[in-house]
């Protein structure tokens, strides 16, 4: 079965510091992609940032940017100068049964961004 | 330009009972997936849907159905509620097919008493 795993149920941090939020997968596609979704209370889940698995650079999208470590299948969100309103819930997801379509969510982090 | 609607935002039914969930995708997008989201947990996919076939089904219960309109909207479908089926319910809808970037609907939360 595909997995992913977050680790950090809970993350905290000030307003302007940086944050990264770890996320480890399974997956058995050789091309795919992996995304960061939050989710904040209005419960509508955003594409925060979106990474092709083909490519060796780490996407980057304004103040988000993922480390993206293919054959350690490690794929972290790091957050810049973080924002009050960067407080949500964030879950990675990555494709299973055999298409990108389908996706699977970690239990999701947590984050909350103190002024 | 409209995002994805969900309706209704909000459900109450009692067990055993059947709901009917539905969602009109983004103008132009052929693929609708369905995620059941429990409380606490990240969503699970229940179906997707891309040019009114279904291409995929997680590991739901045969109470679970769903279709797709020609014009690209879709129902979700659960018979016989249970208590475990109170949940927020997700549509997304993408482009295509190859799981590029899906837009997600603000769910109904269904609760079964």
């Amino acid at each position: 079965a595909q997995t992913v795993t977050q680790s950090q149920p809970e993350m905290s941090v000030q307003e302007a510091e940086t944050v990264t939020l770890s996320c480890t997968y399974d997956t058995s596609e050789n091309n795919y992609y992996l995304f960061w979704y939050k989710q904040p209370p209005s419960r509508q889940m955003i594409l925060v940032i979106r990474q092709e698995a083909y490519k060796q650079q780490n996407a980057t999208e304004n103040r988000f940017s993922v480390n993206f470590q293919k054959a350690a299948k490690s794929f972290s969100l790091k957050i810049s100068d973080s924002q009050l309103g960067d407080t949500a819930m964030y879950f990675c997801a990555s494709p299973s049964g055999g298409s990108n379509y389908k996706l699977t969510f970690g239990k999701g982090t947590l984050l909350t961004v103190n002024p | 330009d409209a995002g994805v609607t969900q309706s209704p935002t909000h459900l109450i039914k009692t067990r055993g009972q059947h709901v009917t969930l539905r969602c009109s995708p983004i103008s132009g997008h052929k693929s609708v997936s369905w995620y059941q989201q429990v409380l606490g947990q990240g969503p699970q996919f229940i179906f997707q849907y891309y040019e009114k076939e279904e291409r995929g089904r997680g590991n739901f219960p045969d109470r679970f159905s769903a279709r797709q309109f020609p014009n690209y909207s879709s129902e979700l479908n659960v018979n016989a509620l249970l208590l475990g089926d109170s949940a927020l319910y997700l549509c997304a809808s993408s482009l295509v097919d190859q799981g590029t970037e899906a837009f997600f609907g603000q769910g109904t939360r269904l609760t079964v008493v």
